[in-house]
């Protein structure tokens, strides 16, 4: 089993729609979680960072982690065209960190 | 400021060819790392320097791969002998210590004919 696992996917939306992404993961040792989009051809690119539970916005992204049920979410809200990507959930652990584990990614594409 | 800086972008050469990766963090940049994506996956760690020094290499999946890190800048990622499951992207990483989020290139595209 992964430790962190992720819907593929893909997930197609209206334009303006509100998006829910999703990662659940097995280890209670992570402390960081980040979030990252990857459009064809490009490296990841960050878009949240958070460290332990809670909520955290920027925009019209905002990131939720929940530690107790091992389950971090992304929501982008007012969804465009400009946001059709993959989307990656990443992990690292406390105690320095270093590498950090990432989802397979969910396929997203906004309709105009 | 210029972000991480991969070169080549594309790189095709032959099955038991050797290969040379290299990567330019961002400056000031003390952690950087080596992923692998293969087509549709996602990402798979290979090594993780802070500094100069190597404290995880746990995902080289083979003595074939080998990398180094000088100056506490320039990273180059070797793999000898390339076989075709070699193909993949290769993607490199920096973060301000190693417990920030990482920054990453745009990868090098290596294909083992």
């Amino acid at each position: 089993q992964k430790e962190v696992e992720q819907d593929p996917g893909p997930l197609s939306v209206p334009e303006g729609a509100i998006v829910s992404l999703n990662c659940t993961y097995s280890n209670s040792a992570f402390q960081y979680f980040m979030w990252y989009r990857q459009y064809s051809r490009k490296g990841p690119e960050l878009l949240m960072y958070t460290y332990s539970s809670g909520n955290k916005e920027d925009g019209r992204f905002t990131a939720q982690v929940d530690k107790s049920s091992k389950y971090i979410s992304l929501f982008i809200r007012d969804s465009q065209p400009s946001d059709s990507a993959t989307y990656l959930c990443a992990m690292k652990r406390g105690n320095n960190a270093g590498k950090s584990t990432f989802g397979d990614g969910t396929t997203l594409t906004v309709k105009p | 400021g210029a972000g991480v800086s991969q070169s080549p972008s594309n790189k095709v050469t032959e099955k038991g060819k050797d290969v040379e990766l290299r990567c330019d963090p961002i400056s000031g940049h003390t952690a950087l790392y080596w992923y692998r994506q293969s087509l549709g996956q996602g990402l798979e760690f290979l090594i993780y320097f802070q500094g100069n020094s190597a404290p995880d290499k746990s995902g080289l999946p083979s003595d074939r791969f080998s990398a180094e890190r000088t100056g506490g800048s320039v990273s180059t990622l070797t793999i000898q002998r390339t076989q075709q499951e070699d193909s993949a992207v290769y993607l490199c990483a920096s973060s301000l210590t190693g417990v920030q989020p990482q920054h990453f290139g745009d990868g090098t595209r290596l294909s083992i004919l």
